[in-house]
């Protein structure tokens, strides 16, 4: 079955350390996304990628960073910028075209220790 | 500006009972509407959308939500509620403003009591 999957599930992280999240799709989606979630806040955009080799910034992308060097891989890099970076952070992916609904990974807990 | 509010962050509901999830967009073009649901420690998972074909629009897991212009609201609704069905719900709006950018709104956790 086609889906998105993110690894690890859990990852925990030290003061100054950087940390990369993986993000693999096999839907054949041309755009994937990387949202933030934080209890009561819904979700924020970091970043988004419409095709390979490019990718925009979004609301909160300070202290984070991404690639797109294959379709399916869109791998998020949480750098030791990111000043509050515990949070459940979650891959996505859609065709393009605004009708489509988004595909979701199950998501990556990261924890600052 | 174009923003989605969801009113309730929590809701409670008896099994068996109405569900009701209120959801409300602002925007200055025709938007595309959305309902996720996330189970705990999940990703979200897509209910139903509305794309311009009919207002009243029919999901999974018997879900539906109706999409009223006028009020500028796209509220969901499920006639008997199930324990299966204690989830966060958010709703959200796609807008085709060159960059076709999806804005959530906070969700709303829904507890069913037994």
């Amino acid at each position: 079955d086609g889906g998105i999957t993110q690894s690890p599930k859990y990852l925990f992280r030290k003061e100054g350390q950087n940390v990369t999240l993986s993000c693999e799709q096999n839907l054949n989606h041309d755009a994937m996304y990387w949202y933030r979630q934080d209890p009561g806040q819904g979700l924020r955009l970091i970043y988004y990628s419409q095709i390979v080799n490019d990718f925009q910034k979004g609301d909160i992308a300070e202290g984070y960073s991404v690639s797109r060097e294959k379709k399916e891989s869109f791998p998020l890099t949480v750098t030791s910028a990111q000043k509050n970076p515990t949070a459940f952070y979650l891959c996505a992916s859609r065709p393009t075209g605004t009708n489509y609904g988004y595909t979701f990974g199950s998501g990556t807990r990261l924890t600052v220790v | 500006a174009q923003s989605v509010t969801q009113l309730g962050s929590h809701v409670s509901v008896s099994e068996g009972a109405l569900v009701l999830l209120r959801c409300n967009y602002s925007s200055s073009v025709p938007p595309y509407l959305f309902w996720y649901v996330q189970y705990p420690n999940q990703g979200l998972q897509l209910l139903l959308k509305y794309t311009s074909a009919a207002t009243l629009v029919k999901g999974i897991n018997g879900f539906e939500a109706e999409f009223k212009k006028s009020e500028t609201s796209f509220h969901l609704t499920k006639p008997s509620a199930h324990m299966s069905d204690a989830a966060e719900y958010f709703c959200a709006v796609t807008l085709n403003t060159g960059g076709f950018k999806t804005i959530f709104g906070a969700g709303t956790r829904l507890f069913v009591k037994a």
